[in-house]
This record gives C-alpha cells, structure tokens and sequence, in this order.
C-alpha cells in the first residue's frame, strides 16, 4: 500500500515547454486534489476531482489543466510552462465517506521553469 | 483567496520546551486540521478538529478548535529534535456536502529544535 505516489520527484523546464505531472493513489479514495506551495504562501488549491469523471477549478488554475484519468490517477498538465510556475506541487487524496476532510499528500513534484 | 492567519511564522526553541503556535480567521470554519511538512516530503496529517470547544491530543501534541470557529490551536510538550519541521493549519469552510473537503491552509510555523 504506497498511499499517494507522484513523478516526477524533480524537473526542469525552459520557459514554454510543456509537461504533465503524474498522480495516483491506492488507497480507494473518490476526492483528489493539486496543490503547489510556495514560500510563505502554504498550500494552495489548483484542482480537485471530487469524484472519477469530475474536475473543478480551486484558487490557482490559471496557467493548468488537469485529467481523472480513473479513480486512482489525477494528472496535472502545464500547456506551457512560465517561471511563476517554479514551485512545489502536491497531490492530495480524501478518503470516501466519514470524515472525508483528511486529506492524505503525496512526496511532492520540485519544478522549476528557467 | 480566503487565507488563514498562522503565528508565530517561525520557532527556534531548546529541546524539551513546549511550543504554541495558533491559526486565525475572519470566518467560520468547521473543521480544523493540523498537519506537519518535514523537509523534502508531503504534508502529514497530526489531528483534526469536528467541534467547536473540542480539544484532542495526539502523543505530546493537543490542538484546540476554538469557541467562536474562527481559530484553533496546537501545543507541543517537551519538544524533541524531530518535532523539527513546518506546521501548518488547515480549515475546512462548509458544512454541508458541496465543498468535497476542499481545505485552505495557513502560511505554516517553521520550528527549529536546538538540542
């Protein structure tokens, strides 16, 4: 059981290029979310996928696309990556039903755009 | 975006110190959750909050979700080189099923544990 696994771990774009960061998780869960955090910023939401089939934009989505791929992928694409998109991004996961706000994070995507 | 107001944003404290840090907003929340960031990994749930007044304790850690919704707290008792790392509050606005736990987060405690 890995939980919340992401790739890649670190990357390196130039300035227009594009990528997709990957997610998945194991552990069942219908929610999942990308988050990217920034110095003296926190976590800040870019996507959610409440359920499989289903996107929704967070405070950040600017610049990002996003894919449920099934239940346990959540794909984050940059079309074309700029510098104020150097960051750190999570991947986070809630587990159905109950209490559903404890959201289980990934290792975390070190991106840098030069 | 609606933010939450964390304090202190940083701690240099001697091991064995307790440590209080608190997360404030101007608006209701109906959970609050902490979590710890250590170097180079992701964000691990501590304790989450349901009730305004409830206060839970995981180990040497107690958080507190405050009366008015509007804050919550976490004390950590004889703090330990490994406490090391940045703490962060979370709250969760809506009561009913729409949000699908969407959290806010607060800007994080960074604590550095002298032995």
């Amino acid at each position: 059981n890995a939980g919340v696994t992401q790739t890649p771990k670190f990357q390196v774009l130039k300035t227009g290029q594009s990528m997709t960061l990957q997610c998945a998780q194991d552990m069942n869960h219908n929610s999942m979310y990308w988050y990217r955090q920034d110095p003296g910023m926190g976590l800040r939401l870019i996507y959610y996928s409440a359920s499989e089939g289903t996107t929704d934009k967070g405070e950040v989505p600017n610049g990002y696309n996003v894919s449920r791929l099934n239940k346990r992928e959540f794909s984050l694409r940059l079309e074309s990556a700029a510098p104020s998109q150097t960051s750190v991004y999570f991947c986070a996961s809630n587990r159905p039903g109950g209490r559903s706000y404890e959201q289980y994070f990934g290792p975390g995507t070190r991106l840098t755009v030069t | 975006g609606q933010q939450l107001n964390q304090s202190p944003q940083s701690m240099f404290i001697q091991e064995g110190e307790d440590v209080s840090m608190n997360c404030t907003s101007s608006s209701i929340f109906n959970t609050w959750l902490w979590y710890k960031q250590d170097p180079g990994e992701g964000p691990v749930l501590l304790i989450a909050l349901y009730k305004a007044g409830e206060l839970t304790s995981n180990g040497r850690l107690t958080a507190q979700f405050g009366i008015t919704r509007k804050d919550s707290f976490l004390n950590i008792s004889a703090s330990i080189p490994s406490d090391v790392g940045i703490y962060f509050c979370a709250g969760q606005r809506d009561a009913g099923g729409t949000s699908y736990g969407k959290l806010t987060f607060g800007q994080g405690t960074i604590l550095t544990v002298h032995p």
